[in-house]
């Protein structure tokens, strides 16, 4: 089946203790993508990749690191979580540049940072 | 500024043609216009997209605007489970979504 995976699902971590988000595709798409979303702001993207090796900042990368070592993951990397990273995470993940195809989305990973 | 400006939330009947607004008054020629939605707090699901043409797919009609700065959403018989907050997002710098905060759309039997 066709899907992005993120893990885990649900993580409640302490202050400046590091963690990663695994984010896996099975589709060979190019690019990907995280994105957090909080009550009343829409999900804003934190990063992007458009391939193996290439990441860019999206709107709101501070406090965040990302590698794209193979193409089918992504890992979204918290070096110091502070609480006002507690958020939805959400994975995505496409077939080629976003103007030309649509983005597929993993299921969530919910963070609570004390 | 905000990329786009859309109703916090709507009430629709079942059955009925549920209409979705969107402003996007500041997208340039190059810039698409996406449209997802997300029920509870599931990943989005990706619905329908234009440029400058209206578009109509199995799930969905989507009505741009000549001069590009506002666009609809038409689903054409809503059901309860069309419940869902419904983005409308432009793609700018041709790699970067612009989700915004949506519309809560409420289908009420």
């Amino acid at each position: 089946e066709a899907q992005v995976t993120q893990n885990p699902r649900y993580l409640i971590t302490v202050t400046g203790k590091k963690l990663t988000v695994t984010c896996s595709q099975n589709m060979n798409h190019e690019y990907m993508s995280w994105y957090r979303q909080d009550p009343g702001l829409g999900l804003r993207q934190i990063y992007y990749s458009m391939n193996v090796e290439v990441t860019d900042k999206g709107d709101v990368p501070e406090g965040y690191k990302v590698s794209r070592k193979e193409k089918r993951n992504f890992p979204l990397i918290l070096e110091s979580p502070s609480p006002n990273q507690t958020s939805l995470y959400f994975c995505a993940s496409s077939l080629s540049e976003p103007v030309a195809d649509t983005q597929y989305f993993g299921p969530g990973t919910r963070l609570t940072v004390l | 500024d905000a990329k786009t400006t859309q109703p916090t939330s709507m009430d629709c009947a079942e059955g009925r043609a549920a209409n979705l607004p969107c402003n996007h008054s500041t997208i340039s020629g190059n810039e698409y216009v996406y449209w997802y939605r997300q029920i509870h707090s599931q990943g989005p699901q990706y619905i329908i997209h234009g440029l400058k043409n209206n578009e109509t797919n199995e799930m969905a009609s989507l009505i741009i605007t000549e001069d590009r700065k506002s666009s609809t959403l038409i689903l054409p018989h809503a059901t309860l489970r069309d419940t869902a907050v419904y983005y409308c997002i432009v793609l700018y710098n041709f790699n970067k979504f612009y989700f915004g905060s949506g519309t809560k759309l409420n289908v009420k039997p």
